[in-house]
């Protein structure tokens, strides 16, 4: 089992609906939760960061996490065709462990116009 | 800089070579990462170094991979013995200080392809 888990997908949805997006982690000593979005060719890129239970918004994204049940997801409002990318989960250890971070395979989502 | 650079975009080289890939921080970030994707699959931890010195060389596969900071800013990491399986894309990651909750920079990664 691997430690980040996400479904491959692909994950498809009309313009204008809600993406969600789903992320379960093994360590339960996770302290911070981030999610990339990565297009097809490019480097990762930070989107939404989450160390607290609950939600997190940020425009038309929210984070939520819940640690009882080592998940976390994203969902994205109002979906663009530009929101069509893989999206990484990314867990940290800990203080220990600083900014190393254990990544999921991402789950790639397409918004068809 | 204004973001993290890394060179070259593409190398190909023939198995059993060596290789450099170098990686340039953003300007006064202390802490430096590798990560290692393949095709399909998320960026895999290699090693992190806080100033010039690593502090987590615990995703190094093996002995033929090596990295250096010197000068606490830019970074190589260097394969000795390359084997195909090598061939992925190499990404290089900066933070401010190394803190368990920063945000990472990455870079737009190195292609390499082992023949």
């Amino acid at each position: 089992q691997k430690e980040v888990e996400q479904n491959s997908g692909p994950l498809s949805v009309p313009e204008g609906a809600i993406a969600s997006l789903n992320c379960t982690y093994s360590d339960r000593g996770s302290q911070s939760f981030f999610w990339y979005r990565q297009y097809s060719g490019k480097s990762p890129e930070l989107i939404m960061f989450i160390y607290s239970n609950g939600d997190k918004e940020d425009g038309r994204f929210t984070a939520q996490l819940n640690k009882a049940s080592q998940y976390v997801s994203l969902l994205i409002r109002d979906s663009q065709p530009s929101d069509s990318a893989t999206y990484l989960c990314a867990v940290n250890a800990g203080a220990t462990n600083a900014g190393k971070s254990t990544f999921g395979d991402g789950t790639t989502l397409t918004v068809k116009p | 800089g204004a973001g993290v650079s890394q060179t070259p975009s593409n190398k190909v080289t023939e198995k059993g070579k060596y290789v450099e890939l170098r990686c340039d921080p953003i300007s006064g970030h202390t802490a430096l990462y590798w990560y290692r994707q393949s095709l399909g699959q998320g960026p895999e931890f290699l090693i992190y170094f806080q100033g010039t010195g690593a502090a987590d060389d615990s995703g190094l596969p093996n002995d033929r991979f090596f990295a250096v900071r010197p000068e606490g800013s830019v970074s190589t990491l260097k394969i000795q013995r390359t084997e195909r399986g090598d061939s992925a894309v190499y990404l290089c990651a900066s933070s401010l200080n190394g803190g368990a909750n920063e945000k990472l920079f990455f870079g737009s990664g190195t292609q390499l392809s082992v023949l």
